[in-house]
């Protein structure tokens, strides 16, 4: 039973243009939100979360968005920079301090130059 | 900033055989965690640990051990490993709690492949 989808497994864009990944979830239990990101040979890193009490956090050109009612979650990068190319992994946790995060499957983003 | 570091980085193994890959981390985490990443599956939660001393199972564990011995170290044995062991693994820690207690630091991974 996936209580995470993460449907796109790639996507292309334009540099300089918008760049929306989406993840969905079942799970109304989780209440903190999180986007990693991560590049070939190397490990994910953070890039950014929200708590269930927000539906905007942004930080620079990375924005996440989170419908509570619709269980989605995006995140929007703008503009897109070849840099960006990566693969992007949404996580979900519950509970204050809770221990463990529930990956979606990864989209893989292109920035075309 | 070490943050975790896993070892070694790349190996190969015959089925059968074993091995442990070994992650350390220098931030004083609670939390210890291994996973492991296969194409089309996203990260996999192997096993994982919320205190020196204390092990759990995650989502795929068959095939894995786990010691937590010291709190900043983190080990994973295969027994006998098989080539769906194949994978790139990941190893990773979280402070206990806090306003970004929810934040989990990955390592750079371990890349295995079972002949």
């Amino acid at each position: 039973d996936q209580q995470v989808k993460q449907n796109s497994p790639s996507l292309s864009v334009q540099e300089g243009r918008i760049s929306i990944l989406n993840c969905d979830y079942t799970n109304s239990m989780f209440d903190y939100f999180l986007w990693y990101k991560k590049y070939p040979a190397e490990g994910p890193t953070f890039l950014i979360s929200i708590s269930s009490i927000k539906d905007k956090n942004e930080d620079g050109r990375f924005t996440v968005f989170l419908n509570k009612s619709a269980k989605h979650l995006s995140l929007h990068i703008v503009p897109s920079q070849p840099g960006d190319s990566a693969v992007y992994f949404c996580a979900f946790g519950s509970g204050a301090g809770s221990y463990q995060l529930t990956f979606g499957k990864g989209t893989k983003l292109s920035v075309i130059p | 900033n070490a943050g975790v570091t896993q070892t070694p980085k790349f190996r190969v193994l015959k089925t059968g055989q074993s091995m442990t890959l070994l992650c350390a981390q220098d931030m004083n985490h609670e939390y210890m965690y291994w996973y492991r990443q296969d194409p089309g599956m996203g990260l996999r939660l192997i096993h994982y640990s919320v205190g020196e001393g204390t092990t759990a199972k995650g989502e795929v564990p068959d095939g894995y051990n786990v010691s937590r011995l010291k709190k900043q170290n983190f080990l994973l044995g295969l027994e006998s490993a098989a080539p769906s062991q194949t994978s790139v693994y990941f190893c990773a820690s979280k402070r206990q709690a806090g306003k970004s207690g929810n934040t989990i630091y990955f390592g750079e991974g371990s890349w295995l492949t079972v002949v």
